[in-house]
């Protein structure tokens, strides 16, 4: 079956800028997670959704990242007044529930921020 | 708070040749531990996981880790490694019934040389 997806696949911006990124996570996973992976170092968790809600916002690292998954599937990460340290590959991940159970990777969205 | 050291940022072998790769993680509870493949310009696939029983945990592709508690490692070791190996891998941990996110270690990146 088709895998996580992520929409764009790159993407340049301005500093200043806002910007969305997509996951379209595998159908029937409840659980969803974002990562931030900078060059030459392992991802860094952000955001996990059980269902629609955010149970755990914690890796955010301030104010201008916000995330939403309103119908429980697809999600968004939302990202005001891009500054040049945003720039990294933005990974998105699910799994049929959490904990223990495997979390499937998208491909990411590589974001450079000008 | 979980961490996760991987001991080599770059490991290159010969094709044919076994390798090991490092991976020591430091927790206070207990932890389920992964490892994770990048193939270039890929999503991070699975490799292995451990989450109890036999401490020596096969995976895909002929990759096998074996977990040590005493010594807080779970080093990821093949016998005979292919051209199609090279990629970077990542070791990660998850908290048992606290935090779903995964701690990835920095990865150690992977060579295979003909």
């Amino acid at each position: 079956g088709a895998g996580v997806s992520q929409t764009p696949s790159n993407k340049v911006t301005e500093k200043g800028k806002y910007v969305e990124l997509r996951c379209d996570p595998i159908s029937g996973h409840t659980a969803l997670y974002w990562y931030r992976q900078s060059l030459g170092q392992g991802p860094e968790f952000l955001i996990y959704f059980q269902g629609t809600g955010a149970a755990d916002d914690s890796g955010l690292p301030n104010d201008r990242f916000f995330a939403v998954r309103p119908e429980g599937s697809v999600s968004t990460l939302k990202i005001q007044r891009t500054e040049r340290g945003d720039s990294a590959v933005y990974l998105c991940a699910s799994s049929f529930l959490a904990g223990q159970e495997t979390q499937y990777f998208g491909p990411g969205t590589r974001l450079l921020v000008l | 708070a979980q961490s996760v050291t991987q001991l080599d940022s770059q490991v290159p072998v010969f094709e044919e040749a076994p390798v090991e790769l490092r991976c020591n993680y430091s927790s206070s509870v207990s932890v389920y531990l992964f490892w994770y493949v990048q193939y270039p310009n890929q999503g991070l696939q699975l490799l292995l996981k451990y989450l109890s029983g036999s401490t020596l945990v096969k995976g895909i592709n002929g990759f096998e880790a074996e977990f040590n508690k005493s010594q807080t490692s779970f080093h990821l070791r093949k016998p005979s490694v292919h051209i199609s190996d090279t990629a970077e891998y990542f070791c990660a941990v998850i908290s048992q019934g606290g935090s779903e996110k995964l701690v990835f270690g920095k990865g150690t990146k992977l060579t295979v040389n003909p």
